[in-house]
């Protein structure tokens, strides 16, 4: 199984700071990666995948990067909208695996 | 617009069975690989099972192997989850979740999710 770990757990910024968060693949998922938000009491909703391409309708301050192993999700200027726990997700192998999200708090 | 609607979760005591719905509406359904995925409350997200468009392929978490199963009704545009041998660690808000598929081609991420059913276990 790839284990997908995600750091930190939890993320305090500002509004309009930058965010970056990272997930690990335990192997490689090649960019087979996507990103969710969850904001409290809704369902997931997908903003990245690919390891970079933005879903339909994700503002532009949402970005992601990096193959392999190592990837980051970047919010260039956090909204207050942006608060809200995200999680990365492999589709390379199966199972089909989660990482155990990051918090993003207002600081 | 694309919906995902679960249904069929409630209290169950531990050993006990349960089937999940979920009812899609607004795309072809038939076109699609569907997917259940389970979030323990305040916890993470654990993805369950994976059915293709013509029920041709089948995939299962080890974690649910042999006590749940995954069918369709592409007639009814529904996905179900038959959950048997439940266990209070089965305690979760179950989503049922659409692959991406385009050009005759599918990937396992998933979009949109549904607003999710929960399941408790417990005598």
């Amino acid at each position: 199984e790839t284990v997908m770990t995600q750091s930190p757990g939890t993320l305090s910024v500002s509004p309009g700071e930058r965010a970056t968060l990272s997930c690990r693949a335990s192997q490689s998922v090649s960019s087979n990666l996507a990103w969710y938000q969850q904001k409290p009491g809704q369902s997931p909703s997908l903003l990245i995948y690919g390891a970079s391409t933005r879903a339909t309708g994700i503002p532009a301050r949402f970005s992601g990067s990096g193959s392999g192993t190592e990837f980051t999700l970047t919010i260039s200027s956090l909204q207050s909208e942006d608060f809200a726990v995200y999680y990365c997700q492999q589709y390379n192998n199966w199972p089909l695996t989660f990482g155990g999200g990051t918090k993003v708090e207002i600081k | 617009d694309v919906q995902l609607v679960e249904s069929g979760g409630g209290l169950v005591q531990p050993g006990g069975s349960l089937r999940l719905s979920c009812a899609a509406s607004g795309f072809t359904f038939s076109s699609y690989n569907m997917n259940w995925v389970r979030q323990v409350p305040g916890k993470g997200l654990e993805w369950l099972s994976y059915i293709s468009s013509s029920s041709s392929s089948i995939n299962y978490a080890d974690s649910v192997r042999g006590r749940f199963t995954i069918s369709r009704d592409n007639a009814k545009n529904s996905v179900y989850l038959q959950m048997n041998d439940l266990r209070a660690e089965d305690t979760a808000v179950y989503y049922c979740a659409r692959d991406f598929c385009s050009g005759g081609r599918c990937y396992e991420w998933f979009d949109p999710w549904g607003q999710g059913t929960l399941v408790t276990v417990s005598s």
